[in-house]
């Protein structure tokens, strides 16, 4: 069963870059079938879908983060990582990784953008 | 950018059934927006039901089915129980890859 984890840190600098990662257990990155992305929920809000990329390099973004946005993926250590940079107060939220659009989901990681 | 439209509340009776619908702005919702539906309860992670308009996890209830109607993605669920009360998004993939998710539909089991 593919499970998904995300790790980094929970408390971002205002104009600092936020830096997640997604460890993958269950299956291959490195195959070519599927995306690996990042959804985000600020707190009382509704889901965002921030973009999502393949093993091959395709990769798909948000049009609203897309200057801000990375998401690169490591297939020696089967992961991949979200980077966001600038980011301000209105970036804090909990980051979910995902399969593709979200078949799969990971468990969420609070990010709190403050000084 | 595409908006995707969900009805903001619902109440259906428990063991009854509702549908909850999700429309795009740029038109009828075909297959190819692969339509997701996600069921998100106070305080846990969003927990995917279906995916690619009517395909199911192990995890996801019978009582849960995913169809297009009327040129909108749809869930219905058949028989709601008490613990069915959750927030609902669906997202839907524009030319494949740019996801959009809709602003949510709370229901109620009342």
């Amino acid at each position: 069963q593919l499970q998904l984890q995300e790790s980094g840190p929970g408390l971002v600098k205002p104009s600092e870059t936020l830096s997640l990662t997604c460890s993958v257990s269950g299956a291959s990155i490195s195959s070519n079938t599927y995306y690996w992305g990042w959804i985000r929920q600020p707190p009382g809000k509704g889901l965002e879908w921030i973009g999502m990329m393949s093993s091959s390099g395709s990769s798909y973004y948000n049009p609203s983060l897309k200057s801000r946005v990375t998401i690169s993926v490591d297939t020696s250590k089967n992961h991949f990582s979200l980077k966001l940079s600038s980011v301000t107060a209105a970036d804090t939220a909990v980051y979910y990784c995902s399969r593709s659009h979200g078949a799969y989901l990971g468990q969420g990681i609070l990010v709190t953008v403050s000084s | 950018q595409a908006v995707v439209t969900q009805e903001p509340s619902r109440t259906v009776s428990p063991g009854g059934t509702v549908t909850l619908t999700c429309g795009s702005s740029t038109g009828p919702v075909t297959s190819g927006h692969s339509p997701y539906w996600f069921q998100q309860k106070p305080g846990q992670a969003p927990k995917t039901l279906i995916y690619d308009t009517n395909i199911k996890h192990s995890w996801t209830p019978a009582r849960f089915s995913g169809s297009l109607l009327g040129g909108q993605a749809a869930l219905t669920l058949s028989g709601a129980q008490p613990e069915d009360e959750a927030d609902y998004y669906c997202l839907l993939g524009y030319n494949t890859f740019w996801g959009v998710f809709g602003g949510g539909t709370k229901l109620t089991v009342l």
